[in-house]
């Protein structure tokens, strides 16, 4: 079965400080992985996905297929990237899988 | 705006009612997506369209819950007879199948459903 797992619900940190959000991944195949955002009072919203090896307001993820992780990472974190996360595989049918979440709070 | 437009945005109904939400994706975006999400998880897959044809549905989508697309523009799902655990935001998503398999997914704001 198809599992997505995001372990912290919630996540805290600092201004200025690095963020790291940790998510794994259980998927027949060789899913695409991406990461959707939503912040405060907006839609869902793409953040960046892995096909694009791209960098998206600092962040980063990596993909470890030998652990099929895909952890995102910010050096340093901003009030503004206070939002909800959520790891999303998806196979070739289409379908996206979500986690269930990581609430990031930024702190001045 | 041209953004996934969805309503109504907010619905209560009580236990035995029928509800049907509306979804009106972005102008020619032919694959268009239900979820559903419950507080503290992420959105759940519903059922999928490609233009008119329903490709695939989820087991969540019991009986009582039926999606149509009739002219591979806007989409429609309804649910007969609800239930307290009904109770859910509904999200729409579109995307276009010219981005290929892994294209983009843009949301609505969801149409939010309480069952009393």
């Amino acid at each position: 079965a198809q599992r997505v797992t995001q372990p912290e619900k919630l996540l805290s940190v600092f201004k200025g400080a690095p963020v790291e959000l940790k998510c794994n991944y259980s998927y027949s195949g060789s899913p695409e992985l991406f990461w959707y955002v939503q912040y405060s009072r907006q839609r869902l919203q793409l953040l960046l996905r892995h096909i694009s090896r791209e960098s998206i307001k600092g962040f980063t993820a990596d993909l470890n297929k030998g652990e099929t992780s895909f952890h995102l990472k910010k050096p340093f974190a901003q009030e503004e990237d206070s939002a909800m996360y959520y790891c999303a595989p998806q196979g070739d049918d289409y379908k996206l899988s979500f986690g269930a979440g990581t609430t990031v709070t930024v702190r001045a | 705006d041209t953004g996934v437009s969805q309503n109504p945005r907010h619905k209560i109904t009580k236990r035995g009612q029928n509800v049907t939400f509306r979804c009106d994706p972005i102008s020619e975006h032919n694959r268009l997506y239900w979820y559903r999400q419950t507080l503290g998880q992420g959105p759940e897959f519903l059922t999928y369209f490609q233009n008119e044809a329903q490709l695939e549905k989820s087991r969540l989508l019991s009986d009582r819950f039926s999606a149509e697309r009739p002219k591979g523009s806007f989409s429609t799902l309804e649910i007969q007879r609800t239930e307290q655990g009904d109770s859910a935001m509904y999200l729409c998503a579109s995307s276009h199948a010219g981005q290929g398999a892994y294209g983009e997914l843009f949301f609505g704001e969801g149409s939010r459903l309480t069952v009393l």
